[in-house]
């Protein structure tokens, strides 16, 4: 089925340590985007990709990276990971007016 | 600056009963509003959108909302609710060429048998 695909579904890390959440769409848009939900809060945009080759801050970029890897692939990366950054990721792309999300990764940091 | 607001955390509704989720907007031009659907332990699901012409907008499952520009407002509405409607609802609206989303916080929608 055509969509956003994220992984993992569910992460635990220490404080400190690093990982990369990735992001795959096949719907051939061009705009990718990650949020994080957080009680409350809405999604907050970290990150953004107009377009392969591009990528942009949002709102919360402190503590992550992104990288672009082609149209299909957008991933999101923690190189030192606080307790702060617990919360809900969401991937999602645009296209047709409208965005598309993946199911989510629930990330806990101890 | 832009901005979504919600004012409703959570609405409780009896089955059956008619619902109306409110949702504000502060943005400059005019603006693109969605409405998404978020399920327990889901992603978020497109109910509907609003980009330009008729300010009533028919959404997925049974909902409408109306775009109204003079009070700032989109409002989502469904004549009867579901239990299956359970859910957090968020309003938001784009900004900029890549349909960057300004959200709302979201209303949670509790529904009484």
């Amino acid at each position: 089925n055509a969509g956003v695909t994220q992984t993992p579904k569910f992460q635990v890390l220490k404080t400190g340590q690093s990982m990369t959440l990735q992001c795959a769409q096949d719907m051939n848009h061009n705009s990718m985007y990650w949020y994080r939900q957080d009680p409350g809060m809405g999604l907050r945009l970290i990150y953004y990709s107009a377009s392969e080759g591009t990528t942009d801050k949002g709102e919360v970029p402190n503590g992550y990276n992104v990288s672009r890897l082609n149209k299909r692939e957008f991933s999101l990366r923690l190189e030192s990971a606080a307790p702060s950054q617990t919360s809900v990721y969401f991937c999602a792309s645009s296209g047709q007016g409208f965005s598309t999300f993946g199911s989510g990764t629930r990330l806990t940091v101890v | 600056a832009q901005s979504v607001t919600q004012p409703d955390i959570h609405i409780t509704v009896s089955e059956g009963a008619s619902l109306e989720l409110r949702c504000n907007y502060s943005y400059g031009a005019t603006p693109y509003l969605f409405w998404y659907v978020q399920s327990p332990g889901q992603g978020l699901q497109l109910l509907l959108k609003y980009f330009s012409g008729d300010t009533l907008v028919q959404g997925i499952k049974g909902f409408e909302a109306e775009f109204k520009r003079s009070q700032s407002s989109f409002n989502l509405r469904k004549p009867s609710v579901h239990w299956s409607d359970a859910a957090e609802y968020f309003c938001a609206v784009g900004a900029g060429s890549n349909y960057q989303l300004i959200w709302g916080a979201g209303t949670k929608l509790i529904i009484k048998p």
